[in-house]
């Protein structure tokens, strides 16, 4: 089975910190996707890579930016927390676009509280 | 991709059938229908896609109406598990790997 992890299922930080979220998967996807929760307004995509070193911008990218260094690890940066960004955040991988049809795989999800 | 519309919520009893509606009647020809659903505290999994057949899977069935505007995902037995939001989703085919469009879902309780 795919095993998309993310580093933490809870965080708090604080406003104006730099936060760091971590998402690794273990079957070799070239996608790799950012997305945030929150009640009311469904899951809105944030950032999304489609290789290493690739970058896209979703429909949410303000105050955020990403890294894909490694095929396997995409991270997701606050580059200065703010309490709007208190959210769930879910990471998802899908495998190339090759494919007719391929289903995203998520993660469970890291709520992240900004104080 | 086009727009699909589902009710906000649905009960249903355990051990009984559930049929879960979704009207997309601007779907076009080249359209996948997706189904997704969200367990408490977990992200989204896949349920189950098709064109225009009907498609069974071991997790549900999708009935999809001969128009193609509408569609219906089946839990033949609904148990306590299958609380959830469930989220249907249109897809065209020549959309490669673009990342899934999320609605609101219809969110699911299942009574013991």
């Amino acid at each position: 089975d795919v095993k998309v992890t993310q580093s933490s299922r809870y965080l708090v930080k604080r406003t104006g910190e730099k936060v760091f979220l971590e998402c690794v998967q273990d079957m070799d996807h070239e996608n790799m996707f950012w997305y945030r929760q929150d009640p009311g307004l469904g899951l809105r995509l944030i950032y999304f890579s489609y290789d290493v070193k690739m970058k896209e911008k979703g429909d949410i990218p303000e105050g955020y930016s990403v890294s894909r260094e490694k095929k396997e690890r995409f991270s997701l940066i606050l580059e200065s927390a703010s309490t709007n960004q208190t959210s769930m955040y879910l990471c998802a991988s899908s495998v190339s676009r090759d494919r007719v049809f391929q289903p995203q795989h998520f993660g469970d999800g890291t709520r992240l509280s900004i104080l | 991709d086009a727009k699909t519309t589902q009710p906000n919520s649905m009960e249903s009893n355990e051990e009984e059938p559930v049929h879960l509606p979704c009207n997309h009647s601007t779907i076009s020809g080249t359209d996948y229908i997706h189904w997704y659903r969200q367990l408490p505290s977990q992200g989204p999994e896949y349920v189950i896609h098709g064109l225009t057949s009907n498609v069974n899977n071991r997790m549900a069935s999708l009935a999809i109406a001969e128009d193609r505007k509408s569609s219906t995902l089946i839990l033949h037995r609904a148990t306590l598990r299958d609380a959830a939001v469930y989220y249907c989703i249109l897809r065209d085919v020549n959309s490669g790997n673009t990342p899934l469009v999320f609605g609101k879902g219809t969110r699911l309780s299942v009574i013991a």
